[in-house]
């Protein structure tokens, strides 16, 4: 089955303060992961792929395949980057699965 | 840019109701997505469509039908609405042939009374 969880809902941080959102799939081959972003009244837009291997806004994500994870990653939080985070898995299909999301929250 | 138009932005429907949410995009891509939001859940794959009248179920599928008659537009009807169907639809598209962005709509918040 293919299967994206993301363990915590809510994640509280302080400004200046390193974050991880954790994101672990299940999938069979060889899967295309995202991450995606929603601000407040906002569009769920793009923020990287792991295909491009860049960071986006001080944001990276390195697939490990070992542990079938595919956590985002920065290491001075910034309260714009408060949001909504979602970790996303594309099958060779084409289907795009979505995880439960986290919420970040950065605090001054 | 990418554009993808949901047809209502919020809607209000009674329980028994055939309800029809819209999807339109100008890119030409191949593939659209209905997804509903709700808190804690996430988003959940309702239907994927990968070409003009071909689709193939999501994760809920129960409830909903889609059609696509044309490559830009993409509905998802609810045949007979009910309460628990209360939500943010969330539709979606993508170039396929790869792993590229997908584009969302702006979302429409159905209520169901």
């Amino acid at each position: 089955a293919q299967r994206v969880t993301q363990p915590e809902k809510l994640l509280s941080v302080f400004k200046g303060a390193p974050v991880e959102l954790k994101c672990n799939y299940s999938y069979s081959g060889s899967p295309e992961l995202f991450w995606y972003v929603q601000y407040s009244r906002q569009r769920l837009q793009l923020l990287l792929r792991h295909i491009s291997r860049e960071s986006i806004k001080g944001f990276t994500a390195d697939l490990n395949k070992g542990e079938t994870s595919f956590h985002l990653k920065k290491p001075f939080a910034q309260e714009e980057d408060s949001a909504m985070y979602y970790c996303a898995l594309e099958n060779q299909g084409g289907k795009l699965i979505f995880g439960q999301g986290t919420e970040l929250s950065v605090k001054p | 840019d990418v554009k993808v138009t949901q047809s209502s932005r919020y809607l209000v429907k009674r329980t028994g109701e055939k309800v029809f949410l819209e999807c339109v995009q100008d890119m030409d891509h191949e593939n659209m997505f209905w997804y509903r939001q709700d808190p804690g859940l996430g988003l959940r794959l309702i239907y994927f469509s990968y070409d003009v009248k071909m689709k193939e179920k999501g994760d809920i599928p129960e409830g909903y039908s889609v059609s696509r008659e044309k490559k830009e537009r993409f509905s998802l009807i609810l045949e007979s609405a009910s309460t628990n169907q209360t939500s943010m639809y969330l539709c979606a598209s993508s170039l396929g042939g790869g792993p590229t962005e997908a584009f969302f709509g702006q979302g429409t918040r159905l209520t169901v009374v």
